[in-house]
């Protein structure tokens, strides 16, 4: 199957500051991605859609100023968490859509983000 | 609404021992996409089936099946022969036939698969 990554793996950020997440599609071109976080021991909740060219779609009750994506080519969109807080702390995963295979979205391996 | 459940929280089995691990979806579309996936310790999701809404047969993968009922809207997942390398959260998802490409899921199963 397509591959996806992401970077960092872990990151580990002093409150206050900013941290960006990369999310790559290695060998296919994705003009759509998506943002899930995921707190311990409990599902994947949705973000936003990142669209390649234009702004995301937020979910309801993600804030669009904390949580920055930007998708500024085919193969890479990114989150930036803003002035992270230790609530910010959590397993962040990307996935990117494949529009040669609707059906599926290939999954990042995840960036574990803590926020002292 | 489209929704996701997974009632079992938790399930622990002793190796070699069959398991099946429940979902249950509500969406008003009528073409749909369901899917499973295994999160080891890892966290990287790791993709086992698509099923589509027009799709009812039932399909076997190794000690995997997977049993889609539309009449009770349920896409249960089942392991034969469990062994501990199964030990996993396991998902279950949503896929509506919107063109967003949104993926709904389940809370999650943790199967723990003792020696």
């Amino acid at each position: 199957g397509a591959v996806v990554s992401q970077h960092p793996s872990r990151v580990i950020c002093k409150s206050g500051t900013s941290v960006k997440i990369e999310c790559r599609s290695l060998d296919f071109q994705a003009t759509t991605m998506f943002w899930y976080r995921q707190f311990p021991k409990k599902s994947l909740m949705l973000m936003a859609t990142s669209n390649e060219g234009s702004k995301a779609t937020y979910e309801q009750g993600v804030e669009k100023d904390k949580f920055l994506i930007n998708h500024a080519s085919l193969t890479l969109s990114t989150l930036t968490v803003t002035s992270a807080h230790p609530e910010d702390s959590s397993f962040y995963i990307c996935s990117a859509r494949d529009p040669m295979t609707v059906y599926e979205q290939y999954f990042g391996p995840g960036t574990r983000l803590t926020v002292t | 609404a489209q929704k996701v459940t997974q009632a079992q929280t938790e399930i622990s089995v002793v190796e070699k021992e069959d398991v099946t691990l429940d979902c249950v979806y509500e969406t008003r579309d009528t073409t749909y996409y369901l899917f499973w996936y295994k999160q080891p310790p890892s966290g990287e999701l790791v993709f086992l089936i698509r099923r589509n809404s027009f799709d009812e047969q039932n399909e076997i993968s190794g000690r995997y099946s997977w049993n889609f009922q539309k009449s009770t809207s349920s896409f249960n997942f089942t392991i034969t022969a469990s062994q501990v390398v199964d030990s996993a959260v396991y998902f279950c998802a949503l896929r509506g036939s919107s063109n967003t490409g949104k993926l709904i899921f389940g809370q999650g199963t943790t199967l723990q698969v003792k020696p």
